[in-house]
């Protein structure tokens, strides 16, 4: 069974600072993709990235960008020039390719220090 | 805008109520949507999978009985919480995906936040 592990229960950075999310995961799929989520205290579910298993290129949106080591299972996120309104729970998340089931991690709080 | 829409936002209500939760896709028709559980400082847990004129798909661990699913549209989802009790206080989210777009993140809703006194 796939699996997500987010071992950072808590982060925190100052502001405009760098910070980096960790998150692998288990599978013995070859195609699947991964994504990050974003929610803050109003609970709403906020996509921030994502990324296809079968593209080497990292993904890149902005201030945030990952790190993807395909045979390692490691997906992490890091937030450039961190701002307060990145403060939020951030989840990693796994899909495989034949289904639309997300598995999530069980999340890392980011706290942002101005 | 929001892609997903959830009603209600809060419930707070007695034991032994039953609790309809609504999921609507406002501009695409879903044919499958998912409910997710989370509680406070945790994860979402996916419960079950709606599957529009069939029946639902539970997660193990889920009673069927008690969480009863119906999507009885392309754009409706809903989920009844049957007799309701305090353990069953929790966030529940659903979402949906657009059809033939493998390649991209479903949509959540906001989430309804239920409180069973």
């Amino acid at each position: 069974a796939q699996t997500v592990t987010q071992s950072q229960p808590e982060m925190s950075v100052q502001e405009a600072e760098t910070v980096t999310l960790s998150c692998t995961y288990d599978t013995s799929e070859s195609d699947y993709y991964l994504f990050w989520y974003k929610q803050p205290p109003s609970r709403q579910m906020i996509l921030v990235i994502r990324q296809e298993a079968y593209k080497q290129q990292n993904a890149t949106e902005n201030r945030f960008s990952v790190n993807f080591q395909k045979a390692a299972k490691s997906f992490s996120l890091k937030i450039s020039d961190s701002q307060l309104g990145d403060a939020a729970m951030y989840f990693c998340a796994y899909r495989y390719d034949n289904t639309d089931k997300l598995i999530f991690g069980t999340g890392t709080r980011l706290q942002v220090f101005p | 805008g929001a892609v997903v829409s959830q009603h209600p936002s809060r419930v707070i209500c007695k034991s032994g109520t039953s609790v309809k939760i609504e999921c609507r896709s406002l501009d695409f028709q879903a044919t499958t949507m998912f409910w997710y559980r989370q509680f406070p400082k945790q994860s979402l847990m996916l419960m079950a999978t709606s599957n529009e004129g069939s029946k639902a798909t539970y997660e193990q661990g889920v009673e069927k009985d008690k969480f009863l699913i119906n999507h009885a549209s392309l754009t409706l989802s809903t989920l009844t919480v049957t007799s309701a009790h305090p353990e069953d206080s929790s966030f529940y989210i659903c979402s949906a995906r657009r059809p033939l777009t493998s390649n991209q993140p479903q949509h959540f809703g906001d989430g309804t936040r239920l409180s069973i006194l």
